[in-house]
């Protein structure tokens, strides 16, 4: 059974501040490594795609690494923002495979 | 452009009843795949279409069935709803092969009595 597991479960941060997160998975068999966010009812969104091990990713305030032989990827969001309030989920791919397996998810609230 | 529809946004369905989601996936996309999210998790995978097969299956029974036509819209079935069932169903879009990123559709909300 693939488990993806994302820690904190949850995180409250003052705006302006700056945060990461983990998503751990897996490290054989790795194929691809995606990030979304998902407000509140919207849909979920993609950040990052990442497939190599070394990856960095960059959008805006928003940076992951993925590190495929410990299986970890970090995302980090500089100087945080109210609108970054979101759950943000990592899934796994395994090569070979069509599913994503999804993390629980971490709950990122931010403090103005 | 429109992104992923899905429809009905919510359902109120009993035990033992059918129900059925529909999903129209992103211009351009020929693969949609539907998860499953129960609260406080993250979504399952239940199966993804692609040509109008079911490509790969996630580890729901039977009950949970689906089809895809050849505009590649697609349905999500389930029979016999339990109350195991209420979640919000998921459906996501994507061009052939998963190493591309999905798009979301907002979900239908089931609810089961």
């Amino acid at each position: 059974i693939l488990n993806v597991e994302q820690s904190p479960q949850s995180l409250h941060v003052q705006e302006g501040d700056s945060t990461n997160f983990t998503c751990s998975f897996p490290s054989s068999n790795f194929y691809a490594l995606h990030w979304y966010r998902w407000e509140t009812a919207k849909s979920p969104e993609a950040l990052f795609v990442m497939t190599l091990n070394g990856d960095e990713k960059k959008k805006g305030r928003i940076s992951a690494t993925l590190n495929t032989k410990e299986g970890y990827s970090y995302l980090y969001i500089k100087g945080s923002q109210p609108e970054d309030s979101a759950t943000y989920l990592c899934a796994f791919l395994i090569q070979g495979a069509q599913k994503l397996v999804f993390g629980q998810g971490t709950r990122l609230t931010i403090n103005p | 452009d429109a992104g992923v529809t899905q429809s009905p946004t919510h359902l109120i369905k009993t035990r033992g009843q059918q129900v059925t989601l529909r999903c129209s996936p992103k211009s351009g996309h020929d693969t949609v795949s539907w998860y499953q999210q129960a609260l406080g998790q993250g979504p399952q995978f239940i199966f993804q279409y692609y040509e109008e097969e079911e490509r790969q299956r996630g580890n729901f029974p039977d009950r949970f069935s689906g089809h895809q036509f050849p505009n590649y819209s697609s349905e999500l079935n389930v029979n016999a709803l339990l109350l195991g069932d209420s979640a919000l169903y998921l459906c996501a879009s994507s061009q052939q092969g998963l190493h591309e990123k999905l798009f979301f559709g907002s979900g239908t909300q089931l609810s089961v009595l």
